[in-house]
């Protein structure tokens, strides 16, 4: 069964409107982290923000919060007043494990376009 | 600034050549290194995890013999790519995990062509 799933292949956004991107994951280990990152053209994964299992509130960085909902195991991105430099590919990801030794699975990926 | 760089940005070879790429911790030294590649409009799947002073980890289905790594200090591990053939083109980014906050943070990528 996949880990982390991401539904939405690829996302439209006009300038200035907020948007959500989905994550749902699957795991038995009561403690895990979430993370979001950003891979421009240019292939560089960038870190966005980060989601602890136990974090009791929802994490936020600027323009980007997480919509934690442990319950139904989701942990959608949410940017708030898209810009056009937005536009990029977005990973959802999982650490499932705990110390340095812990590992991440990464989704598919959402092709975010930001228009005019 | 850029946590981490990786050397060189892209590298175009001959089959059966061996090449090295390298990736730099410039913020933090960091006992574990991750190497992922990456197919074009794929995820990122992890090959390894490095670790300093120590033999790497490879992920199941990853050849250890054929890519060699080797994190011989807190900011260095190097993936060599040895007798690469066509099918080992493909984008590949390191990773570096700053242990206090056990986020990953990533580097530029290295897209290497074999011809």
């Amino acid at each position: 069964a996949q880990k982390i799933t991401q539904t939405q292949p690829g996302m439209f956004v006009q300038e200035k409107e907020a948007v959500t991107l989905d994550c749902t994951y699957d795991t038995s280990d009561p403690s895990y982290g979430l993370f979001w990152y950003k891979q421009p053209s240019s292939g560089e994964m960038i870190f966005l923000i980060y989601q602890g299992s136990y974090d009791q509130q929802n994490a936020t960085e600027g323009r980007y919060s997480l919509n934690f909902q442990k319950a139904r195991k989701s942990a959608n991105l949410v940017i708030s007043a898209s810009q056009l430099g937005d536009s990029a590919m977005y990973f959802c990801a999982m650490r499932d494990g705990p110390g340095t030794a812990s590992k991440l699975t990464f989704g598919t990926g959402t092709r975010l376009q930001v228009t005019l | 600034g850029a946590v981490v760089s990786q050397h060189p940005s892209w590298v175009i070879c001959k089959s059966g050549t061996s090449v090295k790429i390298e990736c730099r911790s410039l913020d933090f030294q960091a006992t574990t290194m991750f190497w992922y590649r990456q197919f074009p409009k794929q995820s990122l799947m992890l090959m390894a995890t490095s670790n300093e002073g120590s033999k790497a980890t490879y992920e199941q289905g990853v050849e250890k013999d054929k890519f060699l790594i080797n994190h011989a200090s807190l900011t260095l591990s190097t993936l060599t790519v040895t007798s690469a053939h066509p099918e080992d083109s493909s984008f590949y980014i390191c990773s570096v995990l700053r242990s206090s906050t056990d986020t990953q943070y990533f580097g530029p990528g290295t897209r290497l062509t074999v011809l």
